[in-house]
């Protein structure tokens, strides 16, 4: 596509649901990322991958997040028993190579009640 | 705790007048850095890569970096209002993981 697209663009869930969230990146961009921002903050690091593997998960902040990307395209964060200190906006990026930049999605806008 | 610091702002300054903006971080092994705008709402864009000492100009901006004294600044000349932004600076000493700052928040007065 022309750009990154992250589905949904808001997701409201209740404390201990399961979410999921969609990262498609821009076609042929092998690297993709996943980064949080809250507010007031700068995007932090949760998540790298090269191709389908995950190069670098040490910025997930705990078990319950987990991201896959199983054909190399479009990945998919997921977060188990949501907490209210999830809520955030969940940014993905992609680029051909790292050293290129990263061209961030529009995020998508979690809040936990 | 590999830190990253920018001045929170709000930076004011005059339509057409150089806007300074700072960043240093404290991980000496640091190889690239970056530049990012956010509008309000919207998710940051690049606007900036430098990876070597010196300046780094394009076109209103340039990005200038000291790695001696772990210092990395954008000045953005004619500032104009539609520069009225936050602006990231982000480092990596991985080439991939970015350690993004809070942002400093740009308003350029007519």
């Amino acid at each position: 596509g022309a750009g990154v697209s992250q589905t949904p663009s808001n997701k409201v869930t209740e404390k201990g649901k399961y979410v999921e969230l969609r990262c498609d990146p821009i076609s042929g961009h092998t690297a993709l990322y996943w980064y949080r921002q809250s507010l007031g903050q700068g995007p932090e690091f949760l998540i790298y991958f090269q191709g389908t593997g995950a190069a670098d998960d040490s910025g997930l902040p705990n078990d319950r997040f987990f991201a896959v990307r199983p054909e190399g395209s479009v990945s998919t964060l997921k977060i188990q028993r949501t907490e209210r200190g999830d809520s955030a906006v969940y940014l993905c990026a992609s680029s051909l190579s790292p050293e290129d930049g990263y061209t961030f999605g529009s995020g998508t806008r979690l809040t936990v009640v | 705790q590999k830190e990253v610091e920018q001045n929170s702002g709000p930076l004011s300054v005059p339509e057409g007048a150089i806007a300074s903006l700072n960043c240093t971080y404290s991980d000496r092994v640091s190889q690239s850095f970056f530049w990012y705008r956010q509008y309000s709402g919207k998710s940051p864009e690049l606007i900036m890569s430098i990876y070597s000492n010196g300046d780094k100009e394009d076109g209103r901006f340039t990005a200038q970096l000291n790695k001696a004294s772990q210092y990395v600044s954008l000045l953005i000349r004619d500032s104009q209002p539609s520069d009225s932004a936050t602006y990231l600076c982000a480092v990596t000493n991985s080439g991939y993981a970015l350690n993004f700052g809070k942002g400093t928040s740009l308003l350029v007065t007519p």
